[in-house]
């Protein structure tokens, strides 16, 4: 059964650092990986998908990477600002399009 | 588009009662889920189907029956409310072709936050 961990949990970080998040999957037969947000009370918002072929993944300051050998993804966030304070959730995708998330790692951006 | 969309926002039962939690996209997906989210833990899938007329049991399905007549409709039903139902509920939708392997970006709902008393 896959199991994916998020570590930190938690994490609080001055404006303007560049912060990495982490994620492990333990079987290596997935489909693609996919990086979500959640704000408080709200839905997710995917941010990132990286396809199973892929090594990584870029929109704007975020950079995700895929090394499926090792079962890990990062998630690179450039020069946090606070409004990056939310949940992220990492979500490894398996035949049938089914989902399997770890539990979150929630970030904090002090201004 | 409006998306995917969910109703109720919030709902509060009673142990043993039944309701429906409903969902709907207007993107013309195929495939379309309902998951879990308890605090501390990830979102777990309850059921999903790959298109109208066919579903499948999630790593959840106990308590919870779904049907899928529409391609833009799947309602979540619980048929006799327990306090372990106590969750928030997410619909995802996405674009994947029947029978292929391929996923796609799943696109989330706003959530149904259920209370069982």
């Amino acid at each position: 059964k896959q199991e994916v961990t998020q570590i930190p949990a938690a994490l609080s970080v001055p404006e303007g650092e560049n912060l990495v998040l982490n994620c492990s999957f333990t079987d290596s037969a997935i489909y693609n990986l996919q990086w979500f947000r959640q704000d408080p009370g709200k839905g997710l918002t995917s941010l990132l998908l990286i396809q199973s072929s892929q090594r990584e993944q870029t929109s704007g300051r975020l950079n995700a990477s895929l090394d499926k050998s090792s079962g890990r993804s990062t998630l690179y966030i450039a020069a946090s600002q606070p409004g990056d304070s939310a949940t992220y959730l990492c979500a490894v995708g398996e035949y049938g399009n089914k989902l399997v998330f770890g539990a979150g790692t929630i970030l904090r951006v002090k201004s | 588009n409006a998306g995917v969309t969910q109703t109720p926002k919030f709902q509060v039962l009673k142990t043993g009662q039944s309701m429906t939690l409903q969902c709907a996209q207007d993107m013309n997906h195929e495939y379309m889920s309902w998951y879990r989210q308890d605090p501390g833990m990830g979102l777990r899938l309850i059921h999903y189907s790959v298109g109208a007329g066919i579903t499948d049991q999630g790593e959840v399905p106990n308590g919870y029956n779904v049907s899928r007549s529409t391609t833009e409709d799947f309602p979540l039903r619980l048929l006799s409310a327990a306090p372990s139902q106590t969750s928030v509920y997410f619909c995802a939708s996405s674009y994947s072709p029947l029978g292929g392997g391929r996923t796609d970006t799943q696109y989330f709902g706003p959530g149904t936050r259920l209370t069982v008393l």
